[in-house]
């Protein structure tokens, strides 16, 4: 059964860190590229980084480029994201995600989903 | 860049068809997909590549794609189908992703 296990979410005053994981199983890990989506108290879904299988190429949203990296340890199927200078606005749950998509640009979906980690950023 | 609109809500009664459009400005000839989220729950591939059923989904979930339009169908809905459906697309390159707003559908 495939799993994705988020960890590293809480509460951190602005301007603060935080590094989120991802631990993946029951599926070869470096066969796919992977992606984190947030998801604000009551709103909707928000794409916020992407990486293909290798770590070789990155994604990001405008709103946390510069801010968030997003990188992959494939020895340990695990993925995550560096959060640096957090604002209000990135209080969300974020949901790693096992990204299907070609080396054409052709396609991108997601599929499974994790249940997410809680991100609160609060003073 | 686009957008991807979305009703807000849906509402139909218990064995009608649901149907839940999500319109671009301009679909950069990408695909379209589905998502449905219970509360509480991860959301749910329930279609891709615009029309394309993934295993263990009930065959009453359809998808369509017409123009800048897409449509997810549920036929003969059921309480149980009441959730949140995302609609998701790509850019050109499939770099940067985009979803809808969100639709509520609600079973009467």
């Amino acid at each position: 059964e495939v799993q994705l296990v988020e960890s590293g979410g809480g509460v951190v005053r602005p301007g603060g860190s935080l590094r989120l994981s991802c631990a993946a199983s029951g599926f070869t890990f470096d066969d796919y590229g992977m992606s984190w989506v947030r998801q604000a108290p009551g709103k909707g879904l928000e794409w916020v980084s992407g990486i293909n299988w290798n770590g070789g190429s990155t994604g990001y949203v405008d709103s946390v480029k510069g801010r968030f990296t997003i990188s992959r340890d494939n020895a340990k199927t695990s993925l995550y994201l560096q959060m640096n200078s957090l604002r209000a606005e990135d209080t969300a749950l974020y949901h790693c995600a096992r990204d299907r998509s070609d080396d054409y640009g052709d396609y991108r979906w997601f599929d499974p989903w994790g249940q997410g980690t809680l991100v609160t950023v609060s003073s | 860049s686009f957008e991807l609109t979305q009703p807000p809500s849906v509402s139909v009664s218990p064995g009608q068809a649901a149907r839940i459009t999500c319109s671009a400005d301009a679909f950069p000839k990408q695909y379209a997909y589905w998502y449905q989220q219970k509360p509480g729950q991860a959301p749910v591939l329930v279609i891709y590549k615009d029309s394309e059923r993934p295993s263990g989904i009930p065959e009453r979930f359809s998808g369509s794609s017409s123009g800048t339009t897409v449509t997810l169908t549920i036929s003969g809905v059921q309480a149980e189908d009441e959730a949140d459906y995302y609609c998701q697309s790509a850019d050109s390159s499939a770099t940067s992703v985009l979803f809808g707003g969100g639709t509520k559908l609600t079973v009467l």
